[in-house]
């Protein structure tokens, strides 16, 4: 297994435009998780699926953005009509539904929005 | 809303120097981890403490969950250099809900 792998690791785009990541997670996780990440911060929580089912979501979360996580394995985070403020570092995470419930995260997407 | 704190901000110290930091809240917790992260990469756990009271042990690490479950803190004795990076401490308020991260210590071991 090679962990959890999101997809691109950077993305430079310019104000307006819209840009999609994705995370592949651990085989056998069934939770996922979508964290924001902005310098010299800790990670925000954005929204977490169980299997296909998007349980929570932020407030974080604008209209703009949208998760998706259509079989149950690997989920994509679309940004529509970015801003500046959407610069920052974009982290998945995956978990087994079990009492320990221990996060793996991946490596990020760090978005820049010029 | 920060529901978690984490003190000190930033921490530089030498070598062989011991050291502890502190992640606090209002909030009770049935678990927290804590978490190390490195540059332009993810965080890795290092401990899940669930017990109040609870002290856990990871080789020179040494990790505190309070009686009431609202605060922790890590004590690294003699650090080193490789233990630079930023310590987070994260929360779950209930089994299955999503982790509450602190803004992290960053800690810097200088040779």
């Amino acid at each position: 297994d090679t962990g959890v792998s999101q997809d691109p690791r950077h993305k430079i785009t310019k104000r307006g435009q819209n840009v999609t990541f994705r995370c592949d997670p651990i085989s056998e996780h069934n939770r996922l998780y979508w964290y924001r990440q902005t310098l010299g911060q800790g990670p925000e929580f954005l929204t977490y699926f169980q299997n296909e089912a998007q349980l929570e979501k932020s407030r974080l979360l604008s209209d703009r953005f949208s998760a998706e996580r259509p079989k149950g394995s690997f989920s994509t985070l679309e940004i529509q009509r970015t801003e500046q403020g959407d610069s920052a570092m974009y982290l998945c995470a995956s978990s087994l539904d079990s009492g320990a419930n221990v996060l793996t995260f991946g490596a990020g997407s760090r978005l820049t929005v010029l | 809303t920060q529901l978690l704190e984490q003190s000190p901000q930033f921490l530089s110290i030498q070598e062989g120097e011991n050291l502890t930091v502190y992640c606090n809240s209002s909030s009770v917790f049935s678990s927290l981890q804590w978490y190390r992260q490195e540059p332009g990469e993810g965080p890795v756990l290092l401990v899940t403490v669930v017990t109040g009271g609870e002290v856990k042990k990871l080789k020179r690490l040494t990790f505190q969950f309070g009686d009431a479950r609202k605060d922790s803190s890590l004590h690294i004795t003699a650090a080193q250099p490789g233990d630079t990076g930023l310590y987070l401490c994260a929360g779950v308020h209930n089994y299955g809900q999503n982790f509450v991260f602190g803004p992290g210590t960053r800690l810097s071991v200088l040779p």
